[in-house]
């Protein structure tokens, strides 16, 4: 079945620096877009979500934009901390179906 | 408020053997979502259960089988375990039609 995937599967940036993070999806009739954070040890943590009819949306630190016609999502954290260092992961739904994730991206940030 | 429980925290097992995988979802949450995470692999999407009833479910193979109690607790069944059946199982608990999910930490497989 189609899947979401992540372009990079590590990415280290310096405490303060503005992070990206992609991910490109194939399916789409996908309408609903989370990004999620996973600790070492932990389970995934929810941390932004956009709805196919957006194309941006922003949260404390965080945001997050669609572009639909390139099947493109990325998660933008301003002023990096080492408290953001985990992996990421972009996940995908439609209506009526759970959400499918990608591989993942892990962030490291150093001080 | 709790959060997603899961039990145990981590399971060693036999090739062959059986194991039954424990969650508790939040309180005023009727669907519980199964997703296994083996080493490099991601989140792979098992089950989905919502109001006692499977709801969909993932790319697995039928030994992979779970229920969900009139409680909205929820169990998986692994069935004649494998080696390759080893991986952190996760389990997330969501309002009905939420995409939402809250994880618990998982329970942590090992077949020998």
């Amino acid at each position: 079945g189609e899947s979401v995937g992540l372009h990079l599967p590590t990415l280290s940036v310096q405490e303060g620096d503005n992070s990206i993070i992609n991910c490109a999806y194939s399916n789409s009739a996908s309408d609903y877009f989370i990004w999620y954070k996973q600790e070492s040890g932990k389970g995934p943590q929810f941390i932004i979500d956009i709805r196919s009819n957006m194309d941006k949306r922003q949260g404390q630190r965080v945001t997050v934009l669609l572009n639909k016609t390139v099947k493109h999502l990325s998660l933008q954290i301003a002023a990096t901390q080492p408290g953001d260092s985990a992996v990421y992961f972009c996940a995908e739904a439609q209506a009526g179906t759970a959400l499918i994730f990608g591989k993942g991206t892990t962030l490291s940030v150093s001080s | 408020e709790a959060g997603v429980t899961q039990s145990p925290t981590h399971l060693i097992k036999t090739r062959g053997q059986q194991a039954t995988l424990r969650c508790s979802p939040i309180s005023g949450h009727t669907s519980v979502y199964w997703y296994q995470q083996a080493l490099g692999l991601g989140l792979q999407f098992l089950l989905w259960y919502d109001e006692g009833e499977e709801r969909n479910r993932g790319n697995f193979p039928p030994r992979f089988s779970g229920r969900q109690f009139p409680n909205y607790s929820s169990e998986l069944n692994v069935n004649a375990l494998e080696l390759e059946d080893s991986a952190l199982y996760l389990c997330a608990s969501g309002r009905t039609g939420n995409y939402g999910y809250t994880f618990g930490s998982g329970t942590r497989l090992t077949v020998v």
